[in-house]
């Protein structure tokens, strides 16, 4: 059964700084990678999504690369801003369902 | 553009009781539907999945249930409610297996 890590659990950074959130996976049979946000209380923000194939995918400020062989996936935040504050979710596709890690809890620090 | 729906937002139920939480989406026909559950402390868990109408796919053995009777509407059940089931309730669509999947607000539920 895939397995998905994320490290680390809580991140705390001055804006301003660009920052590295880490995600780590078992089996690297996945159909893709997706990257959410979730504010507290609230659902899921779909970020960005890297497909099986791709190495990378960039939306704004947001960079998230793939190297499905090690097993691993980095979601790079440039500029950080106050209203980046949440956690960030990686999870791992198979063919019905997400693998979800538990998460990185982002503070930006004013 | 395409919307999801899901209420209530947060349910507080004695043990025992049944539950039911509903799911649309909007603009859009037939997606797959995901019903997640986030446990305090824990990942998001796929608890059940929908490709189509009457289709149903359970992921975890549990107290739960799920139902599909249109084509845009998901349905999360219990007959009778245990203290476990606590947690973080989310909905989701998505239009295929390789597609992003996008989620509703979730419905928080307490068991007391």
């Amino acid at each position: 059964k895939q397995e998905v890590t994320q490290i680390p659990a809580a991140l705390s950074v001055p804006e301003g700084e660009n920052l590295v959130l880490n995600c780590s996976f078992t089996d690297s049979a996945i159909y893709n990678l997706q990257w959410f946000r979730q504010d507290p209380g609230k659902g899921l923000t779909s970020l960005l999504l890297i497909q099986s194939s791709q190495r990378e995918q960039t939306s704004g400020r947001l960079n998230a690369s793939l190297d499905k062989s090690s097993g691993r996936s980095t979601l790079y935040i440039a500029a950080s801003q106050p209203g980046d504050s949440a956690t960030y979710l990686c999870a791992s596709a198979g063919a019905n369902n997400l693998f979800f890690g538990t998460g990185t809890r982002l503070t930006v620090i004013p | 553009s395409q919307t999801i729906h899901q209420w209530p937002a947060t349910l507080v139920q004695p043990v025992g009781s049944p539950l039911s939480l509903e799911c649309t989406v909007e603009g859009t026909s037939n997606p797959n539907l995901y019903w997640y559950r986030q446990a305090a402390g824990r990942g998001l868990q796929l608890l059940f999945y929908s490709v189509g109408i009457g289709q149903i796919s359970s992921e975890v053995p549990q107290n739960l249930s799920a139902s599909r009777p249109q084509d845009r509407q998901f349905i999360l059940s219990s007959k009778k409610l245990l203290l476990s089931d606590s947690g973080f309730y989310l909905c989701a669509w998505s239009w295929g297996g390789n597609q992003p999947q996008h989620f509703g607000d979730g419905t928080r539920l307490s068991i007391l």
